[in-house]
């Protein structure tokens, strides 16, 4: 069974430059999380959706950095415009939550690097 | 104070030894806990939940004491491909919209 899959692996950019990351849950999974990890401030949720929906942005850090999730297969995090502070790794993770577990399943991460 | 709280280690152990780890969490509401586990440049991945009564997965021990607000990792045993780091997770609500993550115990296992 396919992972949780992200995309791209590896993004270099510019300073002011637009990023976004692609993310593709697990088939059936209808919970979608996305995490910013660094060495500074470890592993932090950026936000939260549920069948969809956005339920929790408070850990998005500022107005620069938008996500979505268009269809239960598909979810985007966007950073416009990127700074070199946003140099982190962006994880993507799902879960179906229920059934006695809320596991989380993360995807391969995304590795940001922002000159 | 951050909510879930970990020694950040490094710990150093020889093949065959016992490491335990500890992690305190803050929000005396949390309902479920985990440990996952994070190789260098890797994902995090699921190693085991936690338990009130405690519970054991082979050489992989986890405790949790409500009452402290403590959970533990005991690894016996340990093998050089327990080398990693140790991330104490803390769900607040029983549902994925609060997992709180530790900052991770690393752990380097040695021949």
């Amino acid at each position: 069974d396919a992972g949780v899959i992200q995309s791209p692996r590896h993004e270099v950019t510019e300073m002011g430059q637009e990023v976004t990351l692609r993310c593709k849950p697990i088939s059936g999974h209808n919970s979608l999380f996305w995490y910013r990890q660094t060495m500074m401030r470890g592993l932090e949720l950026l936000i939260y959706f549920n069948n969809n929906v956005p339920i929790d942005d408070s850990g998005m850090p500022e107005d620069r950095f938008s996500a979505k999730m268009p269809n239960a297969s598909f979810s985007t995090l966007k950073i416009q415009p990127s700074e070199p502070r946003d140099s982190a790794v962006y994880f993507c993770a799902s879960s179906l939550p229920g059934g006695g577990t809320d596991t989380q399943y993360f995807g391969p991460g995304t590795r940001l690097t922002v000159l | 104070r951050k909510e879930v709280e970990q020694d950040p280690g490094p710990f150093n152990v020889p093949e065959g030894a016992t490491v335990a780890f500890n992690c305190t969490y803050s929000n005396s509401a949390s309902q479920s806990f985990f440990w996952y586990r994070q190789d260098c440049r890797k994902e995090p991945k699921l190693l085991m939940s936690v338990y009130s009564s405690g519970n054991e997965d082979g050489r992989f021990t986890a405790q949790l004491n409500r009452a402290s607000q403590y959970i533990s990792l005991l690894i016996r045993d340990s093998k050089l491909s327990d080398s990693a780091t140790y991330l104490c997770v803390v769900n607040t609500w029983g549902a994925n919209n609060d997992m709180r993550f530790g900052a991770g115990t690393r752990l380097t296992v040695k021949p």
